[in-house]
This record gives structure tokens, sequence and C-alpha cells, in this order.
């Protein structure tokens, strides 16, 4: 089974619009993180937010938030007034414990969002 | 701020040629790793290390071989380069805390010919 699942391979947005990216994982770990990472046309990967699995609020930066649905194992991001710049691929990762004291890290395989002017 | 710095960022080898990337971090981070990128795959680990002198195989190992002698460093060997190994490669770093994440180099493009 996937340990982190984006079911959309690419999306378009009109500019100054919100868009949700879609992410779900799958753990028996009760302490894990999700990371969203953006990947811009020039390569680099850009951390964007965090969300702890014991949190209780949703993260939120800036314009991205992080829609966290713990009992659905969700956790979706949230771009709200969309930007050319946003036009990236992004990748939803989840860290989690793997005994010994090292947490694994599994990335998905990515959504590519276009912003359209 | 260097931060994670990989070299080369571009590489053409023939095939059964080795080599070595190169990975430094210069924020005292515990864990390292070494990603490769493939269209549609992801992010898939090759190796990673928990700290200076310890290296473990993460799900891609094959073909590949690490040293991190130093904390700051990261090494990632191939000894005998196949087609099958042309990639985009990626050096990470982290600190050991859950909610921490991960610190990326700007990738090697490799190309095995």
């Amino acid at each position: 089974a996937q340990k982190i699942t984006q079911t959309q391979p690419g999306m378009f947005v009109q500019e100054k619009e919100a868009v949700t990216l879609d992410c779900t994982y799958d753990t028996s770990d009760p302490s894990y993180g999700l990371f969203w990472y953006k990947q811009p046309s020039s390569g680099e990967m850009i951390f964007l937010i965090y969300q702890g699995s014991y949190d209780q609020q949703n993260a939120t930066e800036g314009r991205y938030s992080l829609n966290f649905q713990k009992a659905r194992k969700s956790a979706n991001l949230v771009i709200s007034a969309s930007q050319l710049g946003d036009s990236a691929m992004y990748f939803c990762a989840m860290r989690e414990g793997m005994g010994g004291g090292y947490q694994k890290v599994t990335f998905g395989t990515g959504t590519k969002l276009q912003v359209i002017p | 701020n260097a931060g994670v710095t990989q070299t080369p960022k571009f590489r053409v080898l023939k095939t059964g040629q080795s080599m070595t990337l190169l990975c430094a971090q210069d924020m005292n981070h515990e864990y390292m790793y070494w990603y490769r990128q493939d269209p549609g795959m992801g992010l898939r680990l090759i190796h990673y290390s928990v700290g200076e002198g310890t290296t473990a195989k993460g799900e891609v190992p094959d073909g590949y071989n690490v040293s991190r002698l130093k904390k700051q460093n990261f090494l990632l060997g191939l000894e005998s380069a196949a087609p099958s190994q042309t990639s985009v490669y990626f050096c990470a770093s982290s600190y050991q805390q859950r909610n921490q994440p991960q610190h990326f180099g700007d990738g090697t493009r490799l190309s095995i010919l």
C-alpha cells in the first residue's frame, strides 16, 4: 500500500483563486509529521508547511494552509489567492517513526499545479 | 547561507564508469539522505545516515554505496554506472526531531549513456 497518495497528477487554477491539493497517508505510528514541499521548474525543493499528528489546529503559513483531517488520514494543501509563481510541482511527505530513533520520510508522487493568468 | 551543497550539478557518464556525488551541509544536522527523482515517481530514498559513521539502506539502494566520515558530508557512489541510474539526485539533511523539515540541495542531473 502507498504510504502517501497524491491522486491529482496535474491541476489548473485561475490566478487569484484558491486551490486544494490532495494528500492521503497511511501509517500506524501515532506520532508522525506531514510536510508539503514545492518544486519549481528550476528544480529546487522548498519546504512550505508542517502539520504534526498531535496538533489540534490546522497549520498555516501565509497563503498556505493545511486541511488536516486525522480520522480520514488526509492532509490537503490549500493555496489561497494563487499567483503565477505558484506554478510548480507540489509534494506531500510524511515522517514517521521506524524504531531505534530513526524517522522514515516518504514522499508522494506529486501534483503539478499550473496557474492560469 | 550555504545550506546543503551538492557537486557536481550535471554529469554525463558512460555505462560502467564510476563516480561520486558529494553533499555538504553546514547546519549541523544529524540526518542526511540521498534521493533519486524520476518522472512520475516522486522522490525515492536511496540511502540515509543518522549520524557520523553510520549509514543505512533506503528503498532503492542497489547499485549505490554511501559514506559519512564527517558529520557535514555525505557521499554517494556509483561503482559501475548503468543507464537505469539516469536520474536527478537530491541530497537532503535534517535535525532528528520529527517536526523538522528536510533541507535539500539543488540536485545533480546525471545521465548514463
